[in-house]
């Protein structure tokens, strides 16, 4: 059984650039959770998404948008990056929407400058 | 609104020692679920251990217990025999209903373990 996976594990861009992360979720799992994490802070949640619809969604702005795909994998998009977005990007999946039993992925570290 | 305060931001351990992490909660709501997680440097949050608002019984997870006292609204993590590789951010979480869904975790800021030899 393989457990969530995420890629790139780094990524660097620019202001003003957009960004694509991507998210494996673990085997039969069929929710996916996006968090981001700033630098010694705890992670605060942006969206979830179920059966490939979104499920909820924290206090981000439009221009942090997502997808999950028929295999339950899924995409986490960013436009117009901003010096505050930079963060480690965290993916959690679970079987169910009730939050109990939540697997995390590695994370990607994105930099923006 | 659901609220996790941790309010050591850092503690230190001598290996094979009992270590207690606090953590308090704010919440109007009967049911609820507190976790409490491992960040490794590594970046990844490692599960360990699951209480429910309605268990009677404080929960157990090998080395990890969790000290629950619903009318304080506490829930702190005790690690029993620290290890060297216990080292680690500990992210105490409970399970925001109104979140828009029903999955997402709130997280408290962190308290950094330290295990000395």
């Amino acid at each position: 059984e393989t457990g969530v996976t995420q890629s790139p594990t780094h990524l660097i861009k620019t202001r003003g650039q957009q960004v694509t992360l991507r998210c494996s979720s673990q085997s039969g799992h069929n929710t996916v959770s996006w968090y981001q994490q700033a630098l010694g802070q705890g992670p605060q949640f942006i969206f979830q998404y179920y059966r490939e619809e979104e499920n909820g969604r924290g206090n981000f702005p439009p221009r942090f948008s997502g997808l999950q795909f028929p295999n339950y994998s899924s995409e986490l998009n960013v436009n117009a990056l901003e010096l505050d977005d930079s963060a480690l990007y965290l993916c959690a999946s679970s079987l169910e929407t009730s939050g109990r039993g939540q697997f995390f992925g590695p994370g990607t570290r994105l930099t923006v400058l | 609104a659901q609220k996790i305060t941790q309010t050591q931001p850092g503690m230190f351990v001598q290996e094979k020692e009992a270590v207690t992490l606090d953590c308090t909660y704010d919440t109007s709501d009967q049911s609820y679920g507190l976790f409490w997680y491992k960040q490794p440097s590594s970046g990844e949050m490692i599960f360990l251990i699951y209480q429910g608002s309605y268990d009677e019984q404080n929960a157990t997870e090998g080395r990890y217990s969790l000290n629950f006292q619903k009318a304080r609204k506490s829930a702190n993590l005790v690690i029993s025999a620290s290890q060297l590789g216990d080292s680690a951010m500990y992210f105490c979480a409970m399970r925001d209903p109104y979140g828009g869904s029903q999955g997402n975790l709130i997280f408290g800021k962190g308290t950094k373990l330290s295990v000395k030899p």
